[in-house]
């Protein structure tokens, strides 16, 4: 029973890297998204997915690429970090056959 | 497009008390759904209650119940009975009947329960 996998935990960048942050589901869900959360902000949608090969913009996407090959995994890439991308990120999957998103643990990500 | 306010930053509660935790949002849509979300310090978020927006009846799940006003569009939760466990961060979030993937959320209310 993994639910929703996010890959690392915490992670530390410098100015200017690029990296991504890995999710995976094994539930056969068919929607996923990626949110940030920040203080006093709550969390935020970045991007999300209705299905493999389908992706669309959230709320905040501006500095984030996603893609989704396979139902199972949806990664959310950072091509220049800069430090306004110093977050916590949160992976979900849900389904059109429940009212409620399935969290990861969540990233912790510092950009210095 | 849809708002969450949750106007508490802050609430505390001392324990085997009862709490109540307010959420108000905006929207133009008759079908939703709405949910109370936890978050201990693990940082892992938790479904606390699930409110259908057609059901009248107002959703309970052991302790955790939620006052859901429709026309005022309020949907606050209580916590009855309060344990050292409930502390955490509590958010309220929307989402339309249509979009599965696209949750909105407020901005949390953080509860202390004391001895």
């Amino acid at each position: 029973n993994a639910g929703v996998t996010q890959t690392p935990k915490f992670q530390v960048l410098k100015t200017g890297q690029s990296m991504t942050l890995q999710c995976a589901q094994d539930m056969n869900h068919e929607y996923m998204s990626w949110y940030r959360q920040d203080p006093g902000m709550g969390l935020r949608l970045i991007h999300y997915s209705v299905g493999a090969g389908i992706t669309d913009q959230g709320e905040v996407p501006n500095g984030y690429n996603v893609s989704r090959s396979t139902t199972e995994d949806f990664p959310l890439r950072l091509l220049s970090a800069a430090p306004s991308q110093t977050s916590v990120y949160f992976c979900a999957s849900s389904t059109a056959g429940r009212t409620e998103a399935f969290f990861g643990q969540g990233t912790r990500l510092t950009v210095v | 497009a849809q708002t969450v306010t949750q106007s508490q930053p802050e609430m505390s509660v001392q324990e085997a008390e009862t709490v109540t935790l307010s959420c108000t949002y905006d929207t133009s849509e008759s079908d939703y759904y709405l949910f109370w979300y936890k978050q201990p310090p693990s940082r892992q978020m938790i479904l606390v209650i699930r409110q259908e927006a057609y059901k009248q009846q107002n959703a309970t799940e052991n302790r955790f119940s939620v006052n859901f006003q429709k026309a005022a569009k309020s949907f606050s939760l209580k916590i009855s009975d309060s344990q050292l466990g409930d502390a955490a961060m509590y958010f309220c979030a929307y989402r339309s009947t249509g979009t599965a993937s696209k949750l909105t959320f407020g901005t949390g209310t953080r509860l202390q329960v004391t001895l």
